[in-house]
């Protein structure tokens, strides 16, 4: 089934520690997405790449970095993990990197950072 | 800058009773309006989309929206819900001006009684 594949689906991380979470998507997408989400927040966008090879900052990137080598796949790293880091992580897609594209969203990773 | 409210946090209804959604948006441009949905431990997805032409927006699962642009709302409304649609549901604005992203709101958890 095509759509959008997140690893791991949950971890509990040390503060201080390097963490990469994984995401691919097999619908040929142009843009993707990292959000995360927090009890009463709602979505908030952490970085997106409107195509292979370029990166964008979102509203909450500090403590993130992301690349993205190729079409598919799109990982998010915390270099060094903070316990306000502790959230539920979405990564996303859409067709075009346009204000009309629907987005894809993958089942989610959940993080928490002691 | 786009902002988006969802008024009830949490909104209890029993099974084939009606129900809105309430969703207010606030913004200096043209906006484009989301529904999406998320069922437990599950990414989201998307519920309907207004982008232009009527205003009446006809969704999956039985769910329809009306874009209201005096009141600048778009509330979510199904005439007889049931069990399956208990989830969190999260109205969502974008600008048509730009290829910014898009603004969720906090999100409102629908739950039905059986």
């Amino acid at each position: 089934i095509a759509g959008i594949t997140q690893a791991p689906t949950s971890q509990i991380l040390a503060a201080g520690r390097r963490m990469t979470l994984r995401c691919t998507q097999d619908m040929r997408h142009n843009a993707m997405y990292w959000y995360r989400q927090d009890l009463g927040l709602g979505l908030r966008l952490i970085h997106y790449s409107n195509t292979a090879g370029t990166t964008g900052k979102g509203e909450v990137p500090d403590g993130y970095s992301v690349s993205r080598a190729n079409t598919d796949d799109f990982p998010l790293t915390l270099a060094s993990a903070v316990p306000s880091q502790t959230s539920v992580y979405f990564c996303a897609s859409s067709d075009s990197f346009s204000p009309n594209s629907p987005l894809h969203f993958g089942n989610g990773t959940r993080l928490t950072v002691t | 800058a786009q902002s988006v409210t969802q008024l009830d946090s949490q909104v209890p209804v029993f099974e084939e009773a009606p129900v809105e959604l309430r969703c207010n948006y606030s913004s200096s441009v043209s906006v484009y309006l989301f529904w999406y949905v998320q069922y437990p431990n599950q990414g989201l997805q998307l519920l309907l989309k207004y982008l232009s032409g009527s205003t009446l927006v006809k969704g999956i699962n039985g769910f329809e929206a009306e874009f209201n642009k005096s009141q600048t709302s778009f509330h979510l409304r199904k005439p007889s819900v049931h069990i399956s649609d208990t989830a969190e549901y999260f109205c969502a604005v974008s600008d048509t001006t730009s290829y910014d992203k898009v603004i969720f709101g906090p999100g409102t958890s629908l739950s039905v009684i059986p």
